[in-house]
């Protein structure tokens, strides 16, 4: 167990709707990570937040945006959903926002579109 | 901007056999390397870290990965491999200072009796 906690584990919706994926860090951890897992994208870096503010930008598309709370809890949400969004959603979490060290992941949250 | 580069996307191998799982990295500054390591319906977890010093790093279950910057490299070895090293590896690089970890395309590995 990592300690970093997703829910919902797995969400089935349709095209055009609105999902919010949500992500509990490590007790202590400031940095959450979002990454995205499809099997022709790989694994691709959506976005990072150290302590409520955004850090650093990858991959994401418009339609999605992320943000962290005080309670450092993240929440990822996706909307105008399209069937190439269909994936697994992984958040992590570390406790600093330099990585040299360890990443923490949840299990994953796995989007499925139709 | 960095890049990574695992050569291999499937590394089929028999159990007590050694194994080897190449990396490649592109960056136009020092970096840190990683190995994770993915089980099945599973989030990914740290196998070993590259950050500064020794070539040769060792992590968890038995692998050892060597940074060669020369030909920037991070190939992933273990001896001799057991059914439950079954498992998808990532090779990851982060710029210094840079926040954020980039993946390669990922090598299922698939240990056989």
């Amino acid at each position: 167990d990592s300690g970093v906690t997703q829910t919902p584990k797995h969400l089935i919706t349709a095209t055009g709707q609105r999902v919010t994926l949500r992500c509990s860090p490590r007790s202590g951890d400031l940095s959450v990570y979002w990454y995205q897992q499809s099997l022709d994208q790989g694994l691709q870096f959506l976005i990072q937040y150290y302590n409520g503010e955004e850090r650093a930008k990858g991959n994401i598309l418009e339609r999605f945006s992320a943000q962290q709370f005080p309670d450092l809890h993240s929440e990822l949400n996706l909307s105008s959903l399209e069937l190439g969004d269909s994936a697994l959603y992984f958040c992590a979490s570390s406790s600093s926002d330099t990585n040299t060290g360890e990443l923490f992941f949840g299990e994953g949250s796995r989007l499925t579109v139709l | 901007a960095q890049s990574v580069t695992q050569l291999d996307s499937q590394v089929p191998v028999f159990e007590e056999a050694p194994v080897e799982l190449r990396c490649n990295y592109s960056s136009s500054v020092s970096v840190y390397l990683f190995w994770y390591v993915q089980y099945p319906n599973q989030g990914l977890q740290l196998l070993l870290k590259y950050l500064s010093g020794s070539t040769l790093v060792k992590g968890i279950n038995g692998f050892e990965a060597e940074f060669n910057k020369s030909q920037t490299s991070f190939h992933l070895r273990k001896p001799s491999v057991h059914i439950s090293d079954t498992a998808e590896y990532f090779c990851a690089v982060s710029e210094y200072q840079g926040g954020k970890l980039i993946f390669g395309q990922g090598t299922e590995l698939s240990v056989k009796p």
